[in-house]
């Protein structure tokens, strides 16, 4: 099946620094990919909607210049966490669709950020 | 997208067939019902998908009642490994830039 990869899978930082976490098709191209955070024993939550060669749509509540979405090639999508501080510590998943076929999204294996 | 109900657990032994209900009372007529379960510090797994016929796939079935108020998925025997959060989702398909938003699904616990 298709594959969606993240990386780094976990990092810790230190407060007030800034985190990149990138998303990546391996074996397909996706014009769109997402961006999800899940906290502790709690569902994933949508942040935004990356969209390769445009601005990303950012979910009310997430502040665009926080969590900065970068999808510069059909393969590549990129988030980063700005000035994190210890709230920001989370898990982050992205997501992807193959280009021109329906159905479902494969989802990345997930990022843990831990800001300390 | 149609909001959707499912208990917050359920427990099943292994070698059972786990079925997970899910209430989706005002899915439109062209709106999909999509599983995925997510096991502990993973990504989201897609299971199966349906629009009104029942469906199966390798991991599991799906059935959907006539009225497309509710559906089950099914896994047949389920083991030690099926252990996680199931999310039943129901929205558009065809839509590629559609974004999929997440309840807080069914913890599954399959036990020895």
């Amino acid at each position: 099946g298709a594959v969606v990869s993240q990386h780094p899978s976990r990092v810790i930082c230190k407060s007030g620094t800034s985190v990149k976490i990138e998303c990546r098709s391996l074996d397909f191209q996706a014009t769109t990919m997402f961006w999800y955070r899940q906290f502790p024993k709690q569902s994933l939550m949508l942040m935004a909607t990356s969209n390769e060669g445009s601005k990303a749509t950012y979910e009310q509540g997430v502040e665009k210049d926080k969590f900065l979405i970068n999808h510069a090639s059909l393969t590549l999508s990129t988030l980063t966490v700005t000035s994190a501080h210890p709230e920001d510590s989370s898990f982050y998943i992205c997501s992807a669709r193959i280009q021109g076929i329906t159905g479902e999204l494969f989802f990345g294996e997930g990022s843990r950020l831990t800001v300390l | 997208d149609a909001k959707t109900t499912q208990p917050p657990s359920m427990d099943c032994a292994e070698g059972r067939a786990a079925n997970l209900p899910c209430n989706h009372s005002t899915i439109s007529g062209n709106e999909y019902v999509y599983w995925y379960r997510q096991i502990h510090s993973q990504g989201p797994q897609y299971i199966i998908h349906g629009l009104k016929n029942n469906e199966t796939n390798e991991m599991a079935s799906l059935i959907i009642t006539e009225d497309r108020k509710s559906s089950t998925l099914i896994l047949p025997h389920a083991t030690l490994r099926d252990t996680a959060v199931y999310y039943c989702i129901v929205r558009v398909a065809y839509q590629g830039a559609q974004k999929l938003v997440f309840g807080q699904g069914t913890r599954l616990t399959i036990n020895p």
